[in-house]
């Protein structure tokens, strides 16, 4: 089974600051992973997904995450926060098997912007 | 709104009672999950359907829990005899076909055993 791991509960940035989540996967298959967004009450929302396309994958939002397979990381990033990127993001990794794609998610990073 | 559709948004149940949410997934969709959220914690796996063929089950699915999907359609799951440790976000989230596809999430259904 494929397994993924968030580095930091919560973390806590300035706005207009650099966004770094981080995400460390086990698979032992060529990974498909994604970034998911939370809002509170609300359910998950795609902001991007990496399937061996390219190593940086550009999201929504002006997030992008990079594909080390060396590190096995899938870290998000984003230049600068805005108040509105104040939400749980959660990464996950994909295995597919038996025909359909069981998702594996870690157990999510709170970002927290100040003004 | 062509997103996933869950309803209700809010249960609160007494432990004991028996409780139903449903899922009406995107339409061409032909896969279907439900997925469990507990706080602090990322969606766990609970079940899979493709089409109204529920083709995985996870051993967090107790016999308490039963989850259908007739035509392949919207999906309901239901919990008997509920109990505090059922307390949880229900998530449901469709997909297409494909190895590499997204699962889109529904909002939700918060469950409050009390």
């Amino acid at each position: 089974a494929q397994s993924v791991t968030q580095l930091g509960s919560h973390v806590s940035v300035s706005e207009g600051a650099l966004v770094l989540l981080r995400c460390n996967y086990s698979s032992s298959v060529p990974p498909y992973l994604f970034w998911y967004v939370q809002y509170p009450n609300q359910g998950l929302q795609l902001l991007l997904k990496y399937t061996s396309a390219a190593t940086l994958v550009k999201g929504i939002n002006g997030f992008e995450a990079e594909f080390k397979k060396s590190e096995t990381s899938f870290h998000l990033t984003k230049p600068s926060a805005h108040m509105s990127d104040a939400a749980e993001y959660f990464c996950a990794v994909s295995e597919f098997g038996n025909n359909f794609n069981k998702f594996y998610f870690g157990s999510g990073t709170k970002l927290n912007v100040k003004p | 709104d062509t997103g996933v559709s869950q309803n209700p948004r809010h249960k609160i149940t007494k432990r004991g009672q028996n409780v139903t949410f449903r899922c009406d997934p995107i339409s061409e969709h032909n896969r279907l999950y439900w997925y469990r959220q507990t706080l602090g914690q990322g969606p766990e796996f609970l079940t899979y359907f493709q089409n109204e063929a529920q083709l995985e089950k996870s051993r967090l699915l107790s016999d308490r829990f039963s989850a259908e999907r007739p035509k392949g359609s919207f999906s309901t799951l239901e919990i008997q005899r509920t109990e505090q440790g059922d307390s949880a976000m229900y998530l449901c989230a469709s997909s297409l076909g494909g190895s590499n596809t997204e699962a889109f999430f529904g909002q939700g259904t918060r469950l409050t055993v009390v």
